[in-house]
């Protein structure tokens, strides 16, 4: 059974401050891994899409890793800022089903 | 503009009856999906239509029914038969069922009272 997890949950960092979140999933069988943000009350929008081919993907300030041997990725941001703050969920989807399985999310913090 | 609507916002139901959610995209995609978010659980995938006239129960399905007439629409009935109904409700849709990226509406918030 496929299973995701982000670590950490939380994470509150002053403004201007690069960071890296984690998502690690159990089986290595997927199409790709996709990073959402989500802000409170709304729906996900969509920020990084990896295929399981690929190794990364960059997009602005954000840019997001993948190695798939290891059920890794990270999601790193660059000159953080209070704009920033919101939950951040990655989810992977399934090579045999093609669904997608979502980890709980970290909720980062980005403090003026 | 292209993407996902999803209507109403916020959804009072009474306990015993059912209430359908909207969920329309203008985007051209095959493959449209139903989850459910509840706190400290993350998303669960209700329903799933990879194309018209067809569909596909997910994790959740109990309590819940769809339909797939139309390539824009797949609203969501959540049946008096669904036991803890009140959550957040998200619609999504992608081009391909496997491989592309997947995007999402604005949510419905249902609340049983």
């Amino acid at each position: 059974k496929q299973e995701v997890t982000q670590i950490p949950a939380a994470l509150s960092v002053p403004e201007g401050e690069n960071l890296v979140l984690n998502c690690s999933f159990t089986d290595s069988a997927i199409y790709n891994l996709q990073w959402f943000r989500q802000d409170p009350g709304k729906g996900l929008t969509s920020l990084l899409l990896i295929q399981s081919s690929q190794r990364e993907q960059t997009s602005g300030r954000l840019n997001a890793s993948l190695d798939k041997s290891s059920g890794r990725s990270t999601l790193y941001i660059a000159a953080s800022q209070p704009g920033d703050s919101a939950t951040y969920l990655c989810a992977v989807k399934k090579a045999d089903t093609g669904k997608l399985i979502f980890g709980q999310g970290t909720t980062l913090q980005v403090k003026p | 503009d292209g993407g996902i609507t999803q209507s109403p916002k916020y959804l009072f139901r009474k306990e015993g009856q059912n209430v359908t959610l909207s969920c329309e995209q203008n985007l051209n995609h095959d493959a449209m999906y139903w989850y459910r978010q509840d706190p400290g659980q993350g998303l669960r995938l209700i329903y799933y239509s990879q194309i018209v006239n067809d569909f596909q129960k997910g994790d959740i399905a109990e309590g819940y029914s769809v339909s797939r007439e139309k390539k824009e629409s797949f609203p969501l009935t959540v049946t008096s038969a669904q036991k803890n109904p009140t959550a957040f409700y998200l619609c999504a849709s992608t081009y391909s069922h496997s491989y592309n990226e997947q995007f999402f509406g604005p949510g419905t918030r249902l609340t049983v009272l």
